[in-house]
């Protein structure tokens, strides 16, 4: 069974500093990954996948992931954090087959970042 | 390009009670998936449509929800009756088609008393 996991249940980091938010990742198959975030009283929105290709992935608001199969990982980055991006960030994975087509979530990771 | 459309956007109801989400997705959006997000969770998939056909709805708990997509446009997700445990964010998302990029409307937040 696909699944992925976010360990950290909140992240802290100063504004302009460098920010991580993990994911591992456990399927079958190829992975197709995807970082989305949420906002307060507001849906998800798409931030980044991986699909194939570059394992360092960019995506939106100047964020990135990079992509590690033998660690099984696929870690949100920033290289600095703006007070803006705070936010609840979920990373998950496509389940895709003849009869599916999900997106398996992690439960998420509440980034704070301090001014 | 409009979004995904929700509504209502807010619901509080007492147990017991019907209630019912509405959705519009992306013009042109052949495939879309109904999500309940538990508080402190990440969403997880209750029903997914490809047109008006209802392909996967394993995950939907038949004895009080129902949803349809007449026409294979818009959708409707109904509880009767509502119990306090629903008391979720309804996400809708859809996709031009199956495996294509998602795209998340807003979501309705119920809250059950």
């Amino acid at each position: 069974a696909q699944s992925v996991a976010q360990p950290e249940d909140q992240v802290n980091v100063a504004e302009g500093n460098p920010l991580t938010v993990k994911c591992t990742y456990s399927v079958s198959g190829n992975p197709y990954l995807f970082w989305y975030v949420q906002y307060p009283n507001r849906g998800l929105q798409f931030l980044l996948k991986y699909i194939t290709g570059d394992n360092l992935v960019k995506g939106s608001y100047g964020f990135e992931a990079e992509f590690n199969k033998s660690q099984t990982s696929f870690h949100l980055k920033k290289p600095s954090a703006l007070v803006s991006d705070s936010a609840l960030y979920f990373c998950a994975v496509r389940d895709l087959g003849r009869n599916t087509d999900k997106l398996i979530f992690g439960t998420g990771t509440r980034l704070q970042v301090f001014p | 390009e409009a979004g995904v459309v929700q509504s209502p956007r807010y619901k509080i109801i007492e147990k017991k009670q019907p209630v019912a989400f509405w959705c519009n997705p992306i013009s042109g959006h052949n495939t879309l998936y109904w999500y309940r997000q538990n508080l402190g969770q990440g969403p997880e998939l209750l029903i997914r449509y490809e047109n008006e056909e209802a392909v996967d709805d394993s995950q939907l708990p038949k004895d009080r929800f129902s949803a349809e997509r007449l026409k294979g446009v818009d959708s409707t997700l109904k509880i009767q009756p509502a119990e306090l445990g629903d008391s979720a964010v309804y996400l809708c998302a859809s996709s031009l088609d199956s495996g294509a990029s998602m795209v998340f409307g807003p979501g309705t937040r119920l809250t059950v008393l």
